[in-house]
């Protein structure tokens, strides 16, 4: 079945420090892949998605790239700011699940300043 | 445009007992998904909602059940709650509209089983 590999954390970075969150992912067929973030005691947020290969998903300075060769989708950031501390999910809707989202475990970051 | 709205925001049962959640969805859309979250873990799929009928459902009992309205609105019932049960439930709402089917999630119910 589908599943994502989440990098295990907590994750705490001083503010502008370099962010990377690594997702693998195993899926049949070509899925949509999605960053997700959730903010202490509120719901997920869409971050950015990328629906098929090599395409960038990008926003609020987040990127990541659909690798279908090494099923990845890492999530990245140049410069951290306190108010990114939160918690980030890897997700994936494949082909076959009608639009049922599958996480990863999530990453909680703490930014430092 | 109120997004997804859920009631109520906290709950707190004692094992046995039964407890019904609700998720209004997003205007314009018509598919309603219900996710667990437990601490410190990723939302765990438990079904969706699109017609008023059960369209996909995840590795959860029968003691996991649903309903959807026909103004899209949903439910989700636990019968029999174990204290395994305590945990965020997240609904999702999305649009059968188009070839990309965002889900926009709400705040959750925190429910806590004693």
């Amino acid at each position: 079945g589908d599943s994502v590999t989440q990098m295990e954390g907590p994750v705490t970075l001083s503010e502008e420090a370099f962010l990377t969150i690594n997702c693998t992912y195993t899926a049949t067929g070509y899925p949509s892949l999605f960053w997700y973030v959730q903010y202490p005691g509120e719901g997920l947020q869409l971050l950015l998605k990328a629906t098929k290969a090599d395409d960038k998903g990008s926003n609020k300075g987040f990127e990541a790239t659909y690798r279908k060769e090494t099923t990845s989708f890492h999530l990245e950031k140049g410069s951290v700011q306190v108010s990114d501390s939160a918690v980030y999910f890897c997700a994936l809707i494949s082909s076959g699940s009608a639009r049922q989202l599958t996480f990863g475990s999530g990453t909680q970051l703490t930014v430092l300043p | 445009d109120a997004g997804v709205t859920q009631s109520p925001t906290h709950l707190i049962k004692t094992r046995g007992q039964q407890v019904t959640l609700r998720c209004s969805p997003k205007s314009g859309h018509d598919t309603v998904s219900w996710y667990q979250q437990a601490l410190g873990q990723g939302p765990q799929f438990i079904f969706q909602y699109y017609e008023e009928e059960e369209r996909q459902r995840g590795n959860f009992p029968d003691r996991f059940s649903g309903h959807q309205f026909p103004n899209y609105s949903s439910e989700l019932n636990v019968n029999a709650l174990l204290l395994g049960d305590s945990a965020l439930y997240l609904c999702a709402s999305s649009s059968t509209a188009g070839s990309y089917n965002e889900q926009f999630f709400g705040p959750g119910t925190r429910l806590t089983v004693l």
